[in-house]
């Protein structure tokens, strides 16, 4: 399966809002609202912020929130801080396999 | 507390075999899946294979069928990748991490592997 297409680079100013994009097929993105979003700075692990297409995991800011729309599903970063920049990454269930596909990366810098 | 520790910093020469290790602990170990995930330096996340530890069950992503082997010990709660014959492309940062249903929402700290003659 093909990676989910993210735009490699997305910027904004503190307080600012952003939104990063996953599109992905009707196999993977469209069929499930099972896509994940990760944040990793450089030199760490990945870090969960979104699952199941909206959800938060505990200990993770308001500020991050998911959604769909057909084969596109986003992440949105309210009131941006200078701690947000960093890589983010989604990923989504592939039909019924269990296996997953990651999106190509976008990098957000806080201007 | 849920933590996956993985095996150190692996340097190998090309043609050479591995086995790097992620070992799980405070949780059940079989009743979760094990994804690894590789990422090349300076380049994205790429999804692997996953394996049940309870019964072995491992899938393959299709890029990494036969290119490496997923295995568990759960008598010893680890999971491993392993290369026969190890590629300069091999190089990168391997991460292991605990699947929830669709999610992993806890990660090893990666074990980097580099390759060179």
């Amino acid at each position: 399966q093909s990676a989910l297409t993210q735009p490699a680079s997305v910027s904004g100013s503190p307080g600012q809002s952003i939104t990063i994009s996953c599109t992905g097929t009707s196999s993977d993105v469209g069929t499930y609202n099972l896509v994940s979003w990760y944040q990793q700075h450089p030199g760490k692990a990945p870090k969960l912020m979104i699952y199941e297409g909206s959800k938060r995991p505990s200990g993770v800011s308001n500020r991050f929130s998911g959604s769909k729309s057909g084969n596109t599903a986003s992440l949105t970063i309210s009131g941006l801080q200078a701690e947000d920049e960093a890589d983010y990454y989604c990923c989504s269930s592939v039909g019924s396999s269990t296996l997953g596909v990651f999106g190509t990366g976008t990098k957000v810098t806080v201007l | 507390e849920v933590q996956l520790v993985q095996s150190g910093a692996e340097v190998k020469k090309p043609g050479e075999s591995l086995k790097i290790s992620c070992k799980g602990s405070g949780y059940t170990f079989t009743t979760y899946w094990i994804v690894w995930v590789r990422q090349m330096p300076g380049k994205g996340l790429e999804w692997m294979g996953i394996i049940y530890p309870g019964d072995s069950d491992t899938r393959y992503s299709p890029s990494f069928q036969g290119q490496v082997t997923i295995s568990a010990d759960k008598s010893i709660s680890t999971a491993y990748l392993q290369w026969s014959s190890l590629k300069a492309s091999d190089t990168a940062m391997y991460y292991c991490a605990r699947l929830y249903g669709s999610y992993s929402n806890y990660w090893g700290q990666g074990t980097l592997v580099t390759v060179s003659s």
